[in-house]
């Protein structure tokens, strides 16, 4: 079957650290894949987009990284702030067909002071 | 104001009621979707919507109906809500020219009792 596997264990790290949230999937050939933020009680926001042909994406503190072959991404958040503590989610949009996102049940980051 | 509106924010109902979820947008979005979330699992998608005159089933649509009343509105039905029906419900808007980044509301905390 089909899986988005992302690690379900909360990561805690301290401020000023780089975050490194996984996201793995199998059976799939994305087009694409994204990353959202999620805060309780919120709905996704959507932070970075990366196509299959890239190797990296970059925006401010944050860094995308897709590898094709490993059939992984890797989400980095450089100089954490507590402000960064969220649910991270990670979805994919396969190759062909209609365009869906199929999501990850998402990493929660905690930064503390 | 939110661009996209979700309403109730939370409902209380009891099993074999019928529910209608509301969601409207001032995107300007031709695409609408609505999704539950439940604690350990992704988004799933219930239905989806291309434009006004088209809608189709996601992975999850038994027990549920849709209506796409215009561009901006598109609301979910539970025509005999049940206990297993209870979760977060998230309305999404997106572009056919964004790349399939979506929006999303708030959500609607939806309980069956």
């Amino acid at each position: 079957s089909q899986k988005i596997e992302q690690n379900s264990e909360a990561l805690n790290i301290q401020e000023g650290k780089t975050a490194t949230l996984t996201c793995n999937y199998t059976n799939y050939s994305p087009a694409y894949l994204q990353w959202y933020r999620q805060d309780p009680g919120r709905g996704p926001v959507f932070l970075l987009l990366i196509r299959e042909n890239e190797k990296e994406k970059r925006k401010e503190r944050l860094k995308v990284t897709f590898d094709t072959t490993l059939k992984q991404s890797l989400f980095h958040i450089t100089a954490s702030q507590p402000a960064d503590s969220a649910t991270y989610l990670c979805a994919l949009v396969r190759s062909g067909g209609y365009n869906k996102l199929i999501f990850g049940a998402g990493t929660r980051l905690a930064v503390h002071p | 104001d939110a661009d996209v509106t979700q309403t109730p924010r939370n409902r209380i109902t009891k099993t074999g009621k019928r529910i209608m979820l509301e969601c409207s947008q001032t995107k300007g979005h031709d695409r609408m979707y609505w999704y539950r979330q439940d604690p350990g699992l992704g988004l799933r998608l219930i239905y989806y919507s291309f434009d006004v005159k088209d809608i189709n089933k996601g992975e999850i649509s038994d027990g549920y109906s849709v209506s796409r009343q215009a561009q901006a509105k598109f609301s979910l039905s539970l025509e005999s809500a049940i206990p297993n029906q209870t979760a977060l419900y998230f309305c999404a808007t997106s572009d056919s020219q964004g790349g399939e980044k979506l929006f999303f509301g708030s959500g609607t905390q939806l309980s069956v009792l």
